[in-house]
């Protein structure tokens, strides 16, 4: 069962444009993760986000978690070919404190 | 480096052999857990360990997989009669305490296909 969802599946955009991604749950998250994750490689933590409505923000990538903390969404502005990659959105249960639910996650190709 | 490191990279089977994969956590992490990664999804939650005691099994697939970590710190998942649907790519991941405020540092992965 897949708890959380992300949307697009799949993004091909251009060099310089911006785009969304998001993550989308019916359950409630004490807290949720943003990962990126290259071919042959595990998954790298790119920020948390922990308090309902919070904004992150990290160089060219914005993060947000929903008010009701069951949403969240990656916003790149600018992208570039370095960007591209598989990005995961991962949250834990408010009633587990180790287990990480991950999204199916959104593959990403940023053309030069 | 000082990362999780995983071994074998890549592990071919034939449906119905046994199979053994090895995590080394980061030096001095509580916390171990297991994922498995099917082709275009996302990880999914296999089994967690703190220290030696395996506190968490229910994402396991079935009776034929068994993890253990004997003494807290190096870790084997081992699958018996391999099956084709077992094919995937196998996350290792510590972290000092295991607590959700705490980062899962993960290995690269042990890619498994099962002929």
């Amino acid at each position: 069962t897949q708890l959380l969802e992300q949307s697009p599946q799949f993004l091909s955009i251009q060099e310089g444009e911006n785009l969304t991604v998001y993550c989308n749950s019916s359950s409630v998250f004490s807290s949720l993760q943003w990962y990126r994750q290259e071919p042959g490689e595990g998954p790298v933590l790119l920020v948390t986000v922990v308090t309902g409505g919070e904004v992150k923000k990290l160089k060219r990538l914005t993060f947000q978690f929903g008010d009701a903390r069951k949403d969240s969404s990656l916003h790149i502005t600018a992208a570039q070919p370095g960007d591209t990659g598989l990005y995961l959105c991962a949250g834990f249960e408010v009633d587990s404190s180790y287990k990480l639910i991950f999204g199916s996650g959104t593959r990403l190709l940023v053309r030069p | 480096g000082a990362g999780v490191s995983q071994s074998p990279r890549y592990k071919v089977a034939k449906r119905g052999q046994d199979v053994a994969l090895r995590c080394d956590p980061i030096s001095g992490h509580v916390s171990l857990f297991w994922y498995q990664q099917a082709l275009g999804q996302g990880p999914e939650f296999l089994t967690y360990f703190q220290n030696e005691a395996q506190l968490d099994k229910s994402g396991l697939p079935s009776d034929r997989f068994f993890a253990e970590r004997p003494e807290g710190s190096v870790s084997t998942l081992k699958i018996q009669r391999t099956q084709q649907e077992d094919s995937a790519v196998y996350l290792c991941a510590s972290s000092l305490m295991g607590l959700n405020n705490q980062p899962q540092h993960f290995g690269d992965g042990t890619r498994l296909s099962i002929l």
